[in-house]
């Protein structure tokens, strides 16, 4: 079946500019999470929503970082006024269960983007 | 969620088998060991996970100590395609609980 996609796969942004980031997760998946990957480095939790409920943005850099997911499915990403240091890669991951040990999130592709 | 620690890097020959330390000294009673690998310009990929009972699945082995303080990835028969970096993390399994991940292990296999 289909696996999360996220949409452009690439974005080239200059400073200052504002984009949108993309995610379909796996149709069903209960939890989506945003995470960010500098070069050369692991993934860092941005946000996690459950349905439409986002309930836990902790990991948001500051306040130019906006996430959403309103009819709890497809999940947007907003990060206005681009600075350089947001250049990475960023991936959504989704997950269907809600407790159990089984907790495999499924990551998509990630959408790489750099700012100029 | 516990801190763990890897190698930066290893290799192993194709058809060889691959085997991956993990410490994580810290871990808690409720703690499970995941371990994800992300191929180049590829989201992270799950593996396998377990609590104090070995696991093996279609992909790999994990093998956890009786304290639990450290685990073993193994990949019985590596190729070329397992060239990946691969993340131990330790976590409590509850909804919304996010994966937090370290530096990993970059394995080349080499022909």
């Amino acid at each position: 079946g289909a696996g999360v996609s996220q949409s452009p796969r690439y974005k080239v942004a200059k400073r200052g500019q504002d984009v949108a980031l993309r995610c379909d997760p796996i149709s069903g998946h209960v939890s989506l999470f945003w995470y960010q990957q500098a070069l050369g480095q692991g993934p860092e939790f941005l946000t996690y929503f459950q349905n439409e409920a986002q309930l836990d943005k902790s990991g948001l850099p500051s306040d130019r970082f906006f996430a959403e997911r309103p009819e709890g499915s497809v999940s947007t990403l907003k990060i206005q006024r681009t600075q350089q240091e947001d250049s990475a890669v960023y991936l959504c991951a989704s997950s269907l269960q809600t407790g159990s040990s089984y907790n495999e999130q499924f990551f998509g592709p990630g959408t790489r983007l750099t700012v100029l | 969620d516990a801190k763990t620690t890897q190698p930066p890097s290893m290799d192993c020959a194709e058809g060889r088998a691959a085997n991956l330390p993990c410490n994580h000294s810290t871990i808690s009673g409720n703690e499970y060991v995941y371990w994800y690998r992300q191929i180049h310009s590829q989201g992270p990929q799950y593996i396998i996970h377990g609590l104090k009972n070995n696991e093996t699945n279609e992909m790999a082995s994990l093998i956890i100590t009786e304290d639990r303080k450290s685990s073993t990835l193994i990949l019985p028969h590596a190729t070329l395609r397992d060239t990946a970096v691969y993340y131990c993390i330790v976590r409590a399994t509850y909804a919304g609980n996010m994966l937090t991940f370290g530096g990993g292990t970059r394995l080349m296999v080499k022909p």
